[in-house]
């Protein structure tokens, strides 16, 4: 079953923030939050694994909450290079199927 | 170290033609992945391996066939292309079940069927 992404789309001025939602309506085993510049492949960001988890690596960060049905992506200080659109994915069958969220398009304007 | 390759990078077919999108990866990794991303749309996943020899149906399997009888390459077959598979292909690995790893994904081909 496909996350539910929010927003759609995101448009920000450089310095200010942002945050992209995924939900799910099951609990999940993990969620991957990836990021693809325009005709470029996807890029991995990072993967939570356990409720309550959060992690992130410099302005980039995520939490994963308590029930494991719902993560949020946090851009602080954008920069013009976080522009892109942002996938989550989860796991379905058993881990073994992956599926892709419907992405989040964030433009970053000077 | 490579990475993920796959080759080739455009093709353009006529309706009913069959062809193989090739794809390989020297990172020792279990998992490999076909998805295709249609414009403005997410990934949707095609067919997957966890394993040479082992190979699974994902959420959009008509039309295709996979075989993997390596660790590395992972080819994906259009038996009879039509011009609903005009699309970009990704293949992706990880080093085990991709819930829980990491995907390298390739660089894309990009498919036109006439």
């Amino acid at each position: 079953q496909q996350p539910v992404q929010s927003p759609q789309a995101v448009i920000l001025r450089e310095g200010e923030d942002a945050v992209i939602n995924c939900s799910s309506s099951k609990a999940l085993y993990s969620v991957h939050w990836y990021r693809q510049k325009h005709g470029e492949a996807p890029v991995f960001l990072m993967i939570l694994l356990k409720g309550g988890e959060q992690k992130g690596h410099d302005k980039i960060s995520a939490s994963f909450n308590e029930k494991k049905q719902q993560s949020s992506l946090y851009l602080t200080a954008s920069q013009l290079s976080y522009s892109g659109t942002y996938f989550c994915g989860t796991e379905d069958n058993y881990g073994q199927n992956f599926v892709f969220g419907p992405g989040t398009r964030l433009s970053v304007l000077p | 170290n490579a990475g993920v390759t796959q080759t080739p990078k455009f093709q353009v077919l006529k309706t009913g033609q069959s062809m193989t999108l090739q794809c390989a990866q020297d990172m020792n990794h279990e998992y490999m992945s076909w998805y295709r991303q249609d414009p403005g749309m997410g990934l949707r996943l095609i067919h997957y391996s966890v394993g040479a020899g082992i190979t699974d149906q994902g959420e959009v399997p008509n039309g295709y066939n996979v075989s993997r009888s390596t660790t590395e390459d992972f080819p994906l077959r259009l038996l009879s292309a039509a011009p609903s598979q005009t699309s970009v292909y990704f293949c992706a690995s990880s080093l085990e079940l991709a819930a829980y790893n990491e995907q390298f994904f390739g660089p894309g081909t990009r498919l036109t069927v006439l």
